[in-house]
């Protein structure tokens, strides 16, 4: 069982559409986060949900909103993109209140052309 | 705020060549560290972790001790394997600080046979 999946795994799209990003983690947690990686792989958290509820909110375009129905799932919809928005989106989950570690989702590819 | 600085890569040995990644930190309270390796083409997975001073975190050969006086936990592995070829990242996780994690900017090993 895949603990933290994420679909699509490749997503291609041209400048200016809308695309969305699936989460979802059996574990059990209540805390799941949406982290970027560009090129040189360097990591920059998104957002943060503990229980459904925003809790971290990074300096991000706000054409980038999460969603969370449920403690087990956390969206990203994005909206008009832009080639800068071209990386792979990790979404990743903890339990609150313990050593802060992180389970990754496989991550997705976003390539904007 | 918190940060994490690693040593630049990237690190290219021969097989059963000696590891060292350095890392330090600074942070406000009292951070649990953590070091998170990456395979190509796959997210992110818990490599190791310590969560107060002087705490030594060991898994596959690897080891990192929490160094309070120096504030650094650098990884180490006497005898690296051509499988160990991935990026690794240096973590921290402030309690203090809503549980976020922070991240250095990874360190890219390549081992030769």
């Amino acid at each position: 069982d895949t603990a933290v999946s994420q679909t699509p795994k490749y997503l291609v799209t041209q400048m200016g559409n809308d695309k969305s990003i699936k989460c979802e983690q059996n574990l059990g947690h209540d805390t799941m986060y949406w982290y970027k990686q560009d090129s040189k792989k360097f990591l920059k958290i998104m957002f943060s949900y503990n229980n459904k509820e925003l809790i971290i909110n990074e300096t991000v375009p706000n054409r980038f909103s999460p969603k969370s129905p449920d403690k087990a799932h956390l969206n990203l919809h994005i909206n008009s993109l832009e080639l800068g928005d071209s990386a792979v989106y990790f979404c990743a989950s903890s339990q609150g209140g313990r050593a802060g570690e992180l389970f990754f989702g496989e991550g997705s590819r976003l390539t904007v052309l | 705020g918190d940060s994490v600085t690693q040593m630049e890569g990237p690190v290219t040995l021969s097989e059963e060549a000696f590891l060292t990644i350095n890392c330090t930190y600074t942070a406000t309270g009292y951070p649990s560290l953590f070091w998170y390796v990456q395979y190509p083409g796959e997210g992110l997975q818990l490599l190791l972790k310590a969560t107060k001073a002087d705490d030594k975190g060991s898994n596959k050969g690897f080891e990192a001790t929490y160094r309070k006086e120096t504030t650094s936990f650098h990884l180490e592995k006497g005898s690296v394997q051509v499988s160990d070829s991935a990026v690794y990242f240096c973590a921290l996780s402030d309690q203090g600080n809503a549980g976020k994690s922070t991240f250095g900017d990874g360190t890219t090993l390549t081992v030769k046979p």
